[in-house]
């Protein structure tokens, strides 16, 4: 079955501190997403990619840096911690196909920045 | 860019009685977007609910329903009877057609409180 593994599920920080969200997914997809979910704003792409060292911006990445290492890793960074980027982050997958490929999730990461 | 507007904030429905959350989009692509309907129960990642891809169709899953009407631009979803299980947050999403701009654009969510 489609899996899509997120960690830390929960992290707390300080102002200027330094995070990596992890995500992992075994599905042998092509694409791989970094959103934030924010009550009011609902669901906001930072980065994507569409294979082992491409990325792509996203809609909100001023903060945010990702990598993608291998088809299965996507990894998003951020370096200098904000309270603006306390939220919960979700990691997604898909194959890409033709545009109407559906997404699989991961369970989110809930990130605080005090 | 690509918009989507849906019912915004919480929903409360009692239980058996019929659900509507609007959702309606704006795609720049030369042809139709492809639209979808997530969903996200407590402490889970969102799931696939239904999506169609083809204008004027219409998907189904679980009791849920979308028709993908192109002229009024809309993707709404309905239910004739919730149950308290259906209770979650709901998102209106669309990604555009091969050859677009193929980047996901959803919608704020929806949350859905059915009670007993």
């Amino acid at each position: 079955e489609a899996a899509v593994t997120q960690s830390p599920r929960n992290k707390v920080t300080v102002t200027g501190g330094n995070v990596t969200l992890s995500c992992r997914q075994t599905n042998s997809h092509n694409y791989m997403y970094w959103y934030r979910q924010d009550t009011g704003h609902g669901l906001r792409l930072i980065h994507y990619s569409y294979g082992a060292g491409n990325l792509q911006i996203g809609d909100v990445p001023d903060g945010y840096k990702a990598t993608r290492t291998t088809q299965e890793d996507f990894f998003l960074l951020l370096e200098l911690a904000s309270p603006s980027q306390t939220s919960l982050y979700f990691c997604a997958s898909s194959d890409g196909t033709g545009g109407g490929a559906e997404q699989f999730f991961g369970p989110g990461t809930r990130l605080t920045v005090l | 860019g690509d918009s989507v507007t849906q019912t915004e904030g919480q929903v409360t429905v009692s239980e058996s009685k019929s659900l509507i959350i609007n959702c309606t989009y704006s795609a720049t692509s030369i042809g139709y977007p492809n639209l979808f309907w997530y969903v996200r129960y407590p402490g889970e990642g969102l799931q696939l609910l239904l999506k169609v891809i083809t204008a004027g169709q219409k998907g189904s899953s679980r009791g849920f329903e979308a028709t993908y009407n192109k002229e009024a631009t809309s993707f709404h979803l309905q239910k004739a009877s919730v149950q308290e299980s259906d209770s979650a947050v709901y998102y209106c999403a669309l990604s555009e057609p091969p050859g677009g701009n193929y980047k996901p654009t959803f919608g704020k969510g929806t949350s859905l409180v059915v009670h007993p």
